[in-house]
């Protein structure tokens, strides 16, 4: 299994640019969310969704849109990229049974707007 | 919504010393506490877990605590190693409602050798 897998690893992106983060799982996980970490922060939910087809914003939403088309991709927008924006973010995924609430982290994608 | 407040936000022991880091929240509805190590430039990796069934979890020389009455809930890592140096969060979710984790600022331990 690969896990949770998040592309690009890096990305810059000037003022106004739109692009989209992809992150997918092969755990068959139903539970993935988007947090994003600032310098020196934890992490804050962005968007998250229990199943495909159904998506919830979580704490810090403004400026991004999610879709859950599938099980297994969970892509994150950035609409309008503003500098504020720059950060790092994860990608989490769990199983939906209540045996384990553990969530499994993406590697990472280090986003930096100009 | 939830919050989660994590004290202290630095933390320097000698090597062998033991490290207690505290966390608080706020929603008497959590009922999920992980903890979180992170390296520089790498993802969160969960260290050990407590539900709010449990008051004690140990694994080998890391704890965890949790006081529901208080709303307050503690990491303890005993026999400090270098390699323990990182950046620690708590983190708290209704396990059962969702993926819906809030955490802490982070505490960021240093281990002397």
């Amino acid at each position: 299994n690969a896990g949770v897998t998040q592309t690009p690893k890096f990305q810059v992106l000037k003022t106004g640019q739109s692009m989209t983060l992809q992150c997918a799982q092969d755990m068959n996980h139903e539970y993935m969310s988007w947090y994003r970490q600032d310098p020196g922060m934890g992490l804050r939910l962005i968007h998250y969704s229990v199943g495909a087809g159904i998506t919830d914003q979580g704490e810090v939403p403004n400026g991004y849109n999610v879709s859950r088309s599938t099980t297994e991709d969970f892509p994150l927008r950035l609409l309008s990229a503003a500098p504020s924006q720059t950060s790092v973010y994860f990608c989490a995924s769990r199983t939906g049974t209540l045996s384990t609430y553990e969530q499994y982290f993406g590697p990472g994608t280090r986003l930096t707007v100009t | 919504g939830e919050n989660v407040e994590q004290h202290p936000s630095t933390l320097s022991v000698q090597e062998g010393d033991s490290a207690v880091i505290k966390c608080t929240y706020s929603d008497s509805a959590s009922n999920y506490f992980p903890w979180y190590k992170q390296e520089l430039g790498k993802r969160p990796q969960l260290i050990i877990d407590i539900r709010s069934n449990v008051g004690e979890k140990k694994d080998q020389r890391i704890a965890v605590t949790l006081n529901k009455t208080a709303k307050h809930f503690s990491l303890h890592i005993t026999e400090t190693q270098p390699e323990d140096s990182a950046v620690y969060f708590c983190a708290a979710s209704r396990g059962n409602a969702g993926n819906m984790l809030t955490f802490g600022g982070g505490t960021r331990l240093m281990v002397k050798p």
